[in-house]
């Protein structure tokens, strides 16, 4: 069974772009989440998308967006980007019921010089 | 105060030896509870899930939940040295956002 396939694995900004990172959740899996991972706040939770709609989100700005389509796959996008939005950005899937397990993908690590 | 405290390490341990990592929350609405574990730059691979209080064992993995408390605890028995990453406790109610602690990082010398 595949897992959950981020794209592109690394990517290198500059300071005003924006960018869009892309998620392929496992299949069968309705629930997608993002998250922010820094050595300094650690992993921070992004948004939550289960079934095309934004079900829960964190404490970002609103540069930081996503959606879901109808097969599941998501992609989140960063506009206007900062220096501090260097990170590695996680993707997890879930079935999306209650008390899930989530499942990671390897990530997209972006980095905006 | 972090609602997902973990003990900072770094932890260095000989190999075959235990090696137990901690995590305290603040959340009394937390009622799931993972472990992950974390190669450097990979993704969390999930290792442990639980939703009780009580001890839960997998091979030589052994998550240990105490709700009254509000403390969590994974043991590793016989590490090994491809055992050394970094361990992350995460946790959530019944909405699906991840609190995590800050991550331990272990090395298992061999």
């Amino acid at each position: 069974k595949a897992g959950v396939t981020q794209t592109p694995r690394y990517l290198i900004k500059t300071r005003g772009q924006q960018v869009t990172l892309s998620c392929s959740p496992i299949s069968g899996h309705r629930s997608v989440s993002w998250y922010q991972q820094t050595p300094g706040q650690g992993l921070q939770f992004l948004f939550e998308y289960f079934s095309e709609t934004q079900r829960n989100k964190g404490n970002f700005p609103g540069r930081f967006s996503g959606r879901q389509f109808s097969n599941s796959r998501s992609e989140m996008n960063v506009s206007t980007l900062e220096l501090g939005d260097s990170a590695l950005y996680l993707c997890a899937s879930s079935f999306g019921g209650g008390g899930e397990k989530l499942f990671f993908g390897s990530g997209t690590q972006l980095s905006v010089l | 105060q972090k609602e997902v405290e973990q003990d900072p390490g770094p932890l260095s341990v000989p190999e075959g030896a235990i090696v137990s990592l901690n995590c305290t929350y603040s959340n009394s609405a937390f009622q799931y509870f993972m472990w992950y574990r974390q190669y450097s730059r990979k993704g969390p691979e999930l290792l442990m899930y639980t939703y009780s209080s009580g001890n839960k064992e997998d091979g030589r993995f052994t998550a240990q939940v105490d709700k009254s408390s509000k403390y969590i605890s994974l043991f590793i028995r016989d590490s090994q040295p491809s055992d050394s990453a970094t361990y992350l406790c995460a946790m959530h109610s019944n909405d699906y956002k991840l609190s995590f602690g800050a991550g331990t990082t272990v090395t298992v010398r061999a």
